[in-house]
Order: C-alpha cells, then sequence, then structure tokens
C-alpha cells in the first residue's frame, strides 16, 4: 500500500520555468490538498479539492494552478517560477474533508534560481 | 484571518525528561485539534488528536492538555527520548463555511532530546 506518493523528490528550476508536481494517492480518498512549508512558517495550505473535479483556493494559492480530473492524482503546477517558490511542497490527503486523519507524502524539495 | 499560535519554536528536553509545547487559537470555528509529528526528510504524520468536549487525552507517553475557555491546548510528551526528536506542529480544523475540513497548522516546533 504505496499512500500518497510524490514526484518528484528534488527539482532545481530556473526563474520563470515551468513545472509539474505529481501527487498520487491508493486509499480511494476523496481529500485532497497541496501545502508549503517554509522554514519558520509552518504548513500553509495552497489548494484543495474535496473531489474529482472540484477544487479550490486555500490560504496562498497565488503563482500555483490545480486541476482533479481522477480520485487518484491532484497535480501542483507552477506556471512561471519565481524565488519566492522556493519550498517543500506536501501533498496530502483523507477520506472526506472532515475526515482524519489527513496522509501526508514525503515532499518535494524545489529551489528555484 | 484565522491563526493558530504555538511556542515555543525550539525546544531542548534531557532524555527523561518532560517537553510541553503549547498552542492557542483565536477563532472558535474550529473543532478538532490533532499534533503532527515530522521528522527531517519525512512527511507530517498525525501524532494525537483531540475534540473540544474532551479536556484530556492521552496515548502512551503523549497527552493533550485543552482548555476551551482559553482557547488553548499543548501537548507534554512525559519520558522524553531521543527518538522523540523532531519538529511538531499543531493544527485546528475549520468547521462550517466553503473550507470546512481545512487545518490550519501552527509553525512548529522543533523539539530536540538529548541522551
Amino acid at each position: 500500500n504505496a499512500g500518497v506518493t510524490q514526484t518528484p523528490k528534488f527539482q532545481v528550476l530556473k526563474t520563470g520555468q515551468s513545472m509539474t508536481l505529481q501527487c498520487a494517492q491508493d486509499m480511494n480518498h476523496e481529500y485532497m490538498s497541496w501545502y508549503r512549508q517554509d522554514p519558520g512558517m509552518g504548513l500553509r495550505l495552497i489548494h484543495y479539492s474535496v473531489g474529482a473535479g472540484i477544487t479550490d483556493q486555500g490560504e496562498v494559492p497565488n503563482g500555483y494552478n490545480v486541476s482533479r480530473s481522477t480520485t487518484e492524482d491532484f497535480p501542483l503546477r507552477l506556471l512561471s517560477a519565481a524565488p519566492s517558490q522556493t519550498s517543500v511542497y506536501f501533498c496530502a490527503s483523507s477520506y472526506r474533508a472532515r475526515h482524519q486523519p489527513q496522509h501526508f507524502g514525503d515532499g518535494t524539495r524545489l529551489s528555484i534560481l | 484571518q484565522q491563526q493558530v499560535k504555538q511556542s515555543p519554536q525550539s525546544l531542548i528536553v534531557q532524555k527523561g525528561g518532560i517537553s510541553i509545547i503549547n498552542c492557542a487559537y483565536e477563532n472558535t470555528a474550529f473543532d478538532y485539534f490533532p499534533w503532527y509529528q515530522q521528522f527531517p526528510g519525512k512527511g507530517p504524520a498525525l501524532l494525537i488528536a483531540i475534540r473540544p468536549d474532551v479536556s484530556e487525552k492521552k496515548e502512551g507517553r503523549f497527552t493533550i492538555s485543552f482548555n476551551k475557555s482559553a482557547k488553548q491546548f499543548s501537548l507534554h510528551i512525559m519520558d522524553s527520548q531521543p527518538g522523540d526528536s523532531a519538529t511538531y506542529f499543531c493544527a485546528a480544523r475549520i468547521v462550517g463555511g466553503g473550507s470546512q475540513g481545512n487545518l490550519i497548522f501552527g509553525k512548529g516546533t522543533k523539539l530536540s532530546v538529548k541522551p
């Protein structure tokens, strides 16, 4: 049982480049979310989805896009990377929005030069 | 802006001692208060959680104390061990509204337990 799988684990980008962070879960969870973790800032919600075809913005959505075409996958897109988006990104899922716990992936460490 | 304030930022405890991490919230629209534990290079994992109708919950060496009137809750780690060295996050789950079910996290406490 893989749980929540994030790829890649590490990535270095140049300013202005685009990329997609992948997230997949095999637990048939309806709720999926993306967080960014910065030193001294904790975890901040970027976007979330309560089911296939439904997405919404979290606390810090600017510069990021998401889509949810299937229950299993929830990719996060950076359209034009900026140094301020250097961070560790975590994807999480739970059975429903109000169900706990949220299961987290091991993160993608992204550096933007 | 709904907030969860966590303190201290870092904590050093001797093996066998008690680790105490505190959190306070500013909005009553929360219905569930989990604590997550994170080891370096890994994602956070649920450690223990409490609902606001309970004042204390204990699981092994880990205890949450909850004070609803003061809007405060804390994590106590008894007989702290070097293996407990990690970053701990408190969180609060939003109830009601469009953000229902989303978690608001504290900024984290890095715990180091010295042998």
